[in-house]
Protein backbone atom coordinates (compact mmCIF):
# COMPACT_ATOMS: atom_id res chain seq x y z
CA UNK A 1 0.00 0.00 0.00
CA UNK A 2 1.00 3.48 -0.12
CA UNK A 3 2.79 4.80 2.84
CA UNK A 4 5.48 7.35 3.85
CA UNK A 5 7.49 6.86 6.89
CA UNK A 6 9.34 10.64 8.50
CA UNK A 7 11.91 10.55 11.35
CA UNK A 8 12.85 11.54 13.89
CA UNK A 9 9.00 12.74 15.10
CA UNK A 10 10.87 15.40 17.40
CA UNK A 11 14.15 17.25 17.28
CA UNK A 12 15.78 19.74 18.79
CA UNK A 13 18.54 22.15 17.58
CA UNK A 14 20.67 24.95 19.33
CA UNK A 15 20.11 28.39 16.70
CA UNK A 16 22.75 28.16 14.09
CA UNK A 17 23.08 24.45 13.76
CA UNK A 18 21.43 22.15 10.60
CA UNK A 19 18.02 20.22 10.92
CA UNK A 20 17.41 16.74 8.74
CA UNK A 21 14.34 15.45 8.94
CA UNK A 22 14.59 12.19 6.78
CA UNK A 23 11.46 9.91 4.64
CA UNK A 24 10.84 7.17 3.17
CA UNK A 25 8.07 6.22 0.97
CA UNK A 26 6.55 2.47 -0.09
CA UNK A 27 5.38 3.68 -3.40
CA UNK A 28 7.80 3.15 -6.55
CA UNK A 29 5.32 5.51 -8.73
CA UNK A 30 5.36 8.61 -6.58
CA UNK A 31 6.92 11.00 -8.16
CA UNK A 32 6.36 14.31 -6.19
CA UNK A 33 7.88 15.27 -3.09
CA UNK A 34 7.06 18.43 -1.12
CA UNK A 35 7.47 19.25 2.38
CA UNK A 36 4.59 21.74 4.13
CA UNK A 37 5.74 23.66 7.55
CA UNK A 38 2.57 24.02 9.94
CA UNK A 39 2.95 26.37 12.66
CA UNK A 40 0.59 26.14 15.92
CA UNK A 41 -2.58 27.27 14.24
CA UNK A 42 -1.97 27.50 11.09
CA UNK A 43 -2.35 26.14 7.33
CA UNK A 44 0.64 24.00 6.45
CA UNK A 45 2.53 25.68 4.37
CA UNK A 46 4.51 24.47 1.27
CA UNK A 47 8.14 25.51 1.55
CA UNK A 48 9.99 23.32 -1.01
CA UNK A 49 9.60 20.45 -3.53
CA UNK A 50 11.54 18.09 -5.65
CA UNK A 51 10.32 15.92 -8.88
CA UNK A 52 11.42 12.09 -9.41
CA UNK A 53 13.93 13.69 -12.44
CA UNK A 54 15.98 15.87 -10.03
CA UNK A 55 18.68 14.27 -7.52
CA UNK A 56 18.35 18.02 -5.38
CA UNK A 57 16.91 21.02 -4.94
CA UNK A 58 18.18 24.12 -2.52
CA UNK A 59 16.37 27.26 -1.24
CA UNK A 60 18.32 29.57 0.38
CA UNK A 61 18.71 27.59 3.66
CA UNK A 62 16.43 24.98 2.85
CA UNK A 63 17.13 21.98 0.51
CA UNK A 64 15.63 18.90 -0.34
CA UNK A 65 17.72 15.42 -1.65
CA UNK A 66 15.95 12.47 -3.19
CA UNK A 67 17.07 9.28 -3.47
CA UNK A 68 15.08 7.49 -5.58
CA UNK A 69 16.65 4.09 -5.92
CA UNK A 70 16.38 3.45 -1.57
CA UNK A 71 13.17 5.56 -1.74
CA UNK A 72 14.06 8.24 0.62
CA UNK A 73 14.05 11.52 0.23
CA UNK A 74 14.96 14.26 3.14
CA UNK A 75 15.15 17.94 4.04
CA UNK A 76 18.26 20.18 5.45
CA UNK A 77 17.84 23.12 7.05
CA UNK A 78 20.70 25.11 7.76
CA UNK A 79 21.71 27.81 10.20
CA UNK A 80 18.38 27.14 11.87
CA UNK A 81 16.75 30.30 13.74
CA UNK A 82 13.79 29.83 16.45
CA UNK A 83 10.93 30.99 13.46
CA UNK A 84 11.78 27.60 11.80
CA UNK A 85 10.26 26.22 14.99
CA UNK A 86 6.94 24.22 13.48
CA UNK A 87 5.53 20.89 12.34
CA UNK A 88 7.54 19.52 9.36
CA UNK A 89 5.44 17.23 6.89
CA UNK A 90 7.47 15.68 3.98
CA UNK A 91 4.78 13.79 1.51
CA UNK A 92 4.58 11.92 -1.52
CA UNK A 93 2.32 11.76 -5.20
CA UNK A 94 1.88 10.24 -8.42
CA UNK A 95 1.11 11.44 -11.65
CA UNK A 96 -2.28 12.38 -12.89
CA UNK A 97 -3.57 12.89 -9.29
CA UNK A 98 -2.89 15.90 -6.24
CA UNK A 99 -3.77 12.99 -3.78
CA UNK A 100 -1.17 13.34 -0.87
CA UNK A 101 0.35 10.72 1.58
CA UNK A 102 1.77 12.30 4.06
CA UNK A 103 4.59 11.69 7.04
CA UNK A 104 3.13 11.39 10.64
CA UNK A 105 5.49 15.21 10.90
CA UNK A 106 8.52 16.18 12.85
CA UNK A 107 8.32 18.53 15.65
CA UNK A 108 11.09 21.21 15.63
CA UNK A 109 12.33 23.24 18.13
CA UNK A 110 14.95 25.58 18.01
CA UNK A 111 16.49 27.41 20.78
CA UNK A 112 18.09 30.55 20.86
CA UNK B 1 -4.30 36.61 -6.08
CA UNK B 2 -6.60 35.76 -2.90
CA UNK B 3 -5.99 32.07 -0.83
CA UNK B 4 -8.08 29.19 -0.41
CA UNK B 5 -10.66 30.39 1.70
CA UNK B 6 -12.74 27.74 4.00
CA UNK B 7 -16.28 27.65 5.72
CA UNK B 8 -16.77 27.74 8.48
CA UNK B 9 -13.69 28.54 10.56
CA UNK B 10 -15.37 26.34 13.57
CA UNK B 11 -18.29 24.23 13.76
CA UNK B 12 -19.88 22.31 17.16
CA UNK B 13 -22.20 19.79 16.48
CA UNK B 14 -23.43 16.74 18.19
CA UNK B 15 -23.54 12.73 17.76
CA UNK B 16 -25.64 11.83 14.88
CA UNK B 17 -25.88 15.26 13.01
CA UNK B 18 -24.60 16.24 9.67
CA UNK B 19 -22.44 18.65 8.51
CA UNK B 20 -21.54 20.94 5.43
CA UNK B 21 -18.13 22.24 4.94
CA UNK B 22 -17.45 24.54 2.22
CA UNK B 23 -13.73 25.41 0.09
CA UNK B 24 -13.15 28.13 -2.34
CA UNK B 25 -9.73 27.56 -4.50
CA UNK B 26 -7.31 30.12 -5.34
CA UNK B 27 -9.00 31.50 -8.51
CA UNK B 28 -8.21 29.19 -11.71
CA UNK B 29 -7.14 26.22 -10.03
CA UNK B 30 -9.37 23.49 -11.02
CA UNK B 31 -8.37 20.69 -8.50
CA UNK B 32 -9.56 20.78 -4.55
CA UNK B 33 -8.38 18.03 -2.36
CA UNK B 34 -9.98 17.30 1.24
CA UNK B 35 -7.79 16.06 4.59
CA UNK B 36 -8.42 15.27 7.85
CA UNK B 37 -5.41 15.87 10.36
CA UNK B 38 -5.64 14.50 13.68
CA UNK B 39 -3.09 14.42 16.41
CA UNK B 40 -3.56 10.91 16.10
CA UNK B 41 -3.64 9.75 12.45
CA UNK B 42 -2.06 13.32 11.46
CA UNK B 43 -3.20 14.15 7.52
CA UNK B 44 -5.10 11.88 5.79
CA UNK B 45 -6.57 11.90 2.44
CA UNK B 46 -10.10 12.14 1.78
CA UNK B 47 -10.93 12.69 -2.07
CA UNK B 48 -9.94 14.62 -4.69
CA UNK B 49 -12.33 16.45 -7.25
CA UNK B 50 -11.08 17.78 -10.66
CA UNK B 51 -13.32 19.64 -12.53
CA UNK B 52 -16.48 18.22 -11.07
CA UNK B 53 -15.06 14.35 -10.84
CA UNK B 54 -14.04 12.80 -8.02
CA UNK B 55 -10.74 11.72 -9.02
CA UNK B 56 -9.68 9.63 -5.70
CA UNK B 57 -11.18 8.79 -3.01
CA UNK B 58 -9.33 7.65 0.58
CA UNK B 59 -10.11 5.18 3.16
CA UNK B 60 -12.58 6.73 4.88
CA UNK B 61 -16.20 5.35 5.48
CA UNK B 62 -19.17 6.28 3.47
CA UNK B 63 -20.85 9.04 5.92
CA UNK B 64 -17.94 11.12 4.19
CA UNK B 65 -19.11 12.33 0.59
CA UNK B 66 -17.94 15.74 -1.08
CA UNK B 67 -18.60 17.32 -4.86
CA UNK B 68 -17.34 20.36 -6.46
CA UNK B 69 -19.42 22.44 -8.49
CA UNK B 70 -18.64 24.46 -12.05
CA UNK B 71 -16.62 27.05 -10.33
CA UNK B 72 -14.80 24.59 -8.75
CA UNK B 73 -15.57 25.42 -5.18
CA UNK B 74 -15.80 22.41 -3.25
CA UNK B 75 -18.02 21.24 -0.68
CA UNK B 76 -17.67 17.84 1.60
CA UNK B 77 -20.46 16.60 3.77
CA UNK B 78 -20.02 14.20 7.04
CA UNK B 79 -23.49 12.52 7.99
CA UNK B 80 -24.45 10.53 11.08
CA UNK B 81 -21.55 12.41 12.64
CA UNK B 82 -19.43 10.30 15.44
CA UNK B 83 -17.05 11.57 18.30
CA UNK B 84 -14.08 10.40 16.23
CA UNK B 85 -15.02 12.93 13.33
CA UNK B 86 -13.30 15.91 15.49
CA UNK B 87 -10.63 17.02 13.88
CA UNK B 88 -9.63 19.76 11.81
CA UNK B 89 -10.69 19.48 7.99
CA UNK B 90 -8.50 21.14 5.73
CA UNK B 91 -8.78 21.46 1.65
CA UNK B 92 -6.02 21.94 -0.83
CA UNK B 93 -6.21 23.29 -4.36
CA UNK B 94 -4.01 23.63 -7.52
CA UNK B 95 -4.17 23.78 -10.82
CA UNK B 96 -4.95 20.21 -10.96
CA UNK B 97 -1.91 19.51 -13.19
CA UNK B 98 -0.20 17.72 -10.17
CA UNK B 99 1.67 20.78 -9.15
CA UNK B 100 1.73 22.63 -5.87
CA UNK B 101 -1.12 22.59 -3.51
CA UNK B 102 -1.84 25.23 -1.80
CA UNK B 103 -3.93 25.05 2.04
CA UNK B 104 -6.55 26.31 2.68
CA UNK B 105 -6.91 27.35 6.82
CA UNK B 106 -8.82 24.78 7.81
CA UNK B 107 -12.36 24.11 9.77
CA UNK B 108 -12.44 22.63 13.60
CA UNK B 109 -15.20 20.44 13.61
CA UNK B 110 -16.24 19.56 17.27
CA UNK B 111 -18.30 16.23 17.96
CA UNK B 112 -20.02 16.22 21.12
Amino acid sequence: GENVEQHPSTLSVQEGDSAVIKCTYSDSASNYFPWYKQELGKRPQLIIDIRSNVGEKKDQRIAVTLNKTAKHFSLHITETQPEDSAVYFCAASKSNTDKLIFGTGTRLQVFP
Amino acid sequence: KAGVTQTPRYLIKTRGQQVTLSCSPISGHRSVSWYQQTPGQGLQFLFEYFSETQRNKGNFPGRFSGRQFSNSRSEMNVSTLELGDSALYLCASSSGLAGEQFFGPGTRLTVL
